[in-house]
């Protein structure tokens, strides 16, 4: 168990609609990124918080938007959802602190399986 | 952020240890090394990092030549568990030091 909680686990929509992912990330980390996995493709960043702010941003879809709460807990945002949207999405956390940031490992949670019917 | 290259997929058998190579040719000095690896559709696991040390842990060791642009990920007797593919990344340090995956390495380790 990573410490990283996704929910929900599977999720089943229409074309059109919207959703929105839920990451909790393990106790103390500040940092969360967003992942899309889609069928046999690799890990696409998305984007990234750091303690409320985004941080960084990857290919990204308009539709598509995220924020973390003062708590940490971050939300993914899927709207106007195409079948092409199918994927894997996976939130991963990370301390991010100290002068020493790339010292430190990134924990991902087990995805929340999209599909777009 | 520098790119890595890695085989597209290796074959290991059981008991023997698994060598997985990683070219970074263009990474910076305060670039770190990370290993990651997925096992089926699974989130991504942490395996090991470094900057210009070789490193051991529990699940692995890994080498990075003196000039750091390639390095070696190690696991000294892999079992039918380690089949997964493996992601050799390397991380800018600074806030926002986002995880950019490649296409990574099958390891495919057989009885």
């Amino acid at each position: 168990d990573s410490g990283v909680t996704q929910t929900p686990k599977h999720l089943i929509t229409a074309t059109g609609q919207r959703v929105t992912l839920r990451c909790s990330p393990r106790s103390g980390d500040l940092s969360v990124y967003w992942y899309q996995q889609s069928l046999d493709q690799g890990l696409q960043f998305l984007i990234q918080y750091y303690n409320g702010e985004e941080r960084a941003k990857g290919n990204i879809l308009e539709r598509f938007s995220a924020q973390q709460f003062p708590d940490l807990h971050s939300e993914l945002n899927l709207s106007s959802l195409e079948l092409g949207d199918s994927a894997l999405y996976f939130c991963a956390s990370s301390v991010e602190q100290g002068v020493t940031l790339g010292n430190t490992e990134a924990f991902f949670g087990q995805g929340t399986r999209l599909t777009v019917v | 952020d520098a790119k890595t290259t890695q085989p597209p997929s290796m074959d290991c058998a059981e008991g023997r240890a698994a060598n997985l190579p990683c070219n970074h040719s263009t990474i910076s000095g305060n670039e770190y090394v990370y290993w990651y690896r997925q096992i089926h559709s699974q989130g991504p696991q942490y395996i090991i990092h470094g900057l210009k040390n070789n490193e051991t842990n529990e699940m692995a060791s890994l080498i990075i030549t003196e000039d750091r642009k390639s390095s070696t990920l190690i696991l000294p007797h892999a079992t039918l568990r380690d089949t997964a593919v493996y992601y050799c990344i390397v991380r800018v340090v600074k806030k926002g030091g986002k995880l950019i995956f490649g296409q990574g390495t099958e390891l495919s380790v057989k009885p």
